[in-house]
């Protein structure tokens, strides 16, 4: 089973509006952490944010937001007030494991957003 | 600029031959990650070193092999290369062994 998806290969979104890209990830480990990663045309990977399985509220940086539903097994990531800038690579990541003591990391396909002005 | 450093940007070589890629972490920062971002596989995180020890592996091949320096700087050696190594390999650094990482710029490997 894959352990981090991201079923959205592409998205369009109108400048100004919110879009929401989804994650879900699959462990058995009870601790784990959550990333989103950007990754615009010119190829450098940026941290955007990070939760962690036993945080209770959802993590916010600043126009970003993370909607975790551990339940579900998902950590979507919200962009409020698109700009065109916003048009990158989007990649969902996993660390498995405690923060003192983890396996490896996960990376999803990623999903494309396209800003439209 | 996240303060992570990749040298080269580009790398081309012919199969079978053996290159050293090169990272420098942010100042401070004790954990070295090594990916592998190709085409058909995605990113693929290949290992981790945290104030010079091995932390952690993932799909790395036994052709290659990394280590992390007493300055903390890092170098990913591959060896006897194919075509399908061709790929962007990227360094990414952190404070401690979990936190969010920063990315260096990327090598692009071009094997022929």
């Amino acid at each position: 089973a894959q352990k981090i998806t991201q079923t959205q290969p592409g998205m369009f979104v109108q400048e100004k509006e919110a879009v929401t890209l989804d994650c879900t990830y699959d462990t058995s480990d009870p601790s784990y952490g959550l990333f989103w990663y950007k990754q615009p045309s010119s190829g450098e990977m940026i941290f955007l944010i990070y939760q962690g399985s036993y945080d209770q509220q959802n993590a916010t940086e600043g126009r970003y937001s993370l909607n975790f539903q551990k339940a579900r097994k998902s950590a979507n990531l919200v962009i409020s007030a698109s700009q065109l800038g916003d048009s990158a690579m989007y990649f969902c990541a996993m660390r498995e494991g405690s923060r003192y003591n983890f396996n490896k990391f996960y990376f999803g396909s990623g999903t494309k957003l396209n800003v439209k002005p | 600029d996240s303060g992570v450093t990749q040298t080269p940007k580009h790398l081309i070589t012919a199969t079978g031959q053996r290159v050293t890629l090169r990272c420098s972490p942010r100042s401070g920062d004790l954990s070295v990650y090594w990916y592998q971002q190709s085409l058909d596989q995605g990113l693929q995180f290949l290992i981790q070193y945290y104030n010079g020890e091995e932390r952690a592996k993932g799909n790395i091949l036994e052709r290659f092999s990394a280590q992390q320096f007493p300055d903390l700087h890092s170098e990913l050696n591959l060896s006897s290369l194919e075509l399908g190594d061709s790929a962007l390999y990227f360094c990414a650094s952190s404070l401690l062994a979990d936190n969010e990482q920063f990315f260096g710029p990327g090598t692009r490997l071009t094997v022929l």
